[in-house]
């Protein structure tokens, strides 16, 4: 079946533009992550969604950074006064619910402030 | 909070040669353990999971990881390592009856030499 996909695959932006970026789990996982992944170094987590209850928003790193789910579907990461520092490819995942699951991820987006 | 090292930034092996890339972790309680590979320009795709149970465990393509408590380890290996198993190695932990994030490694960048 299809797996977790995103939009856009490279986006180029300015610095103080806002970005957002958009993020399709597979069918049928309710949980849903989104990661950042710097020039060489592991992944950070942003932001996680489970079901209906409240985002895990432990993650963002500033209130430049957002992330909305439409039910148990899209999400979208906004990124709002990009800095240079945003440059980075951002994740996302999708698993089904309970803790046993692992974790499928999407290609990314590569971010690129100038 | 969890944390996971991987004390290997390059591997360099011989194809053919058995393989193996390190990762130490430390969490409260029980862990779930992950090893992700992440191919040039592609997203990460799951290798391997510990949940319990019998501590070395089977994953895709050949590979193995095993779990040891007693030195907070779970290195991945593989008897006879292929030129295409070069990428990025992640481990990454969370822990027992967590279904949030994964805390993921710096990452290993494997070579394998034909």
């Amino acid at each position: 079946g299809a797996g977790v996909s995103q939009s856009p695959s490279n986006k180029v932006t300015e610095k103080g533009k806002d970005v957002e970026l958009r993020c399709d789990p597979i069918s049928g996982h309710t949980a849903l992550y989104w990661y950042r992944q710097r020039l060489g170094q592991g992944l950070e987590f942003l932001i996680y969604f489970q079901g209906n209850s409240a985002p895990d928003k432990s993650g963002l790193p500033s209130d430049r950074f957002s992330a909305e789910r439409t039910g148990e579907s899209v999400s979208t990461l906004t990124i709002q006064r990009t800095q240079q520092e945003d440059s980075a490819v951002y994740l996302c995942a999708s698993s089904t619910a309970g803790d046993l699951y692992e974790q499928y991820f999407g290609p990314g987006t590569r971010l690129t402030v100038t | 909070a969890q944390s996971v090292a991987q004390p290997e930034d390059q591997v360099n092996v011989a194809e053919g040669n058995p393989l193996t890339v390190k990762c130490t972790y430390s969490v409260s309680g029980n862990p779930y353990l992950f090893w992700y590979v992440q191919y040039p320009n592609r997203g990460l795709q799951f290798l391997l999971k510990y949940i319990t149970g019998d501590n070395l465990v089977k994953g895709s393509y050949g590979f193995e990881a095993e779990f040891n408590k007693s030195q907070t380890s779970f290195h991945l290996k593989k008897p006879s390592a292929l030129v295409s198993d070069s990428a990025l190695y992640f481990c990454a932990v969370r822990p027992t009856g967590s279904a949030r994030q994964l805390t993921f490694g710096s990452g290993t960048q494997l070579t394998v030499l034909p």
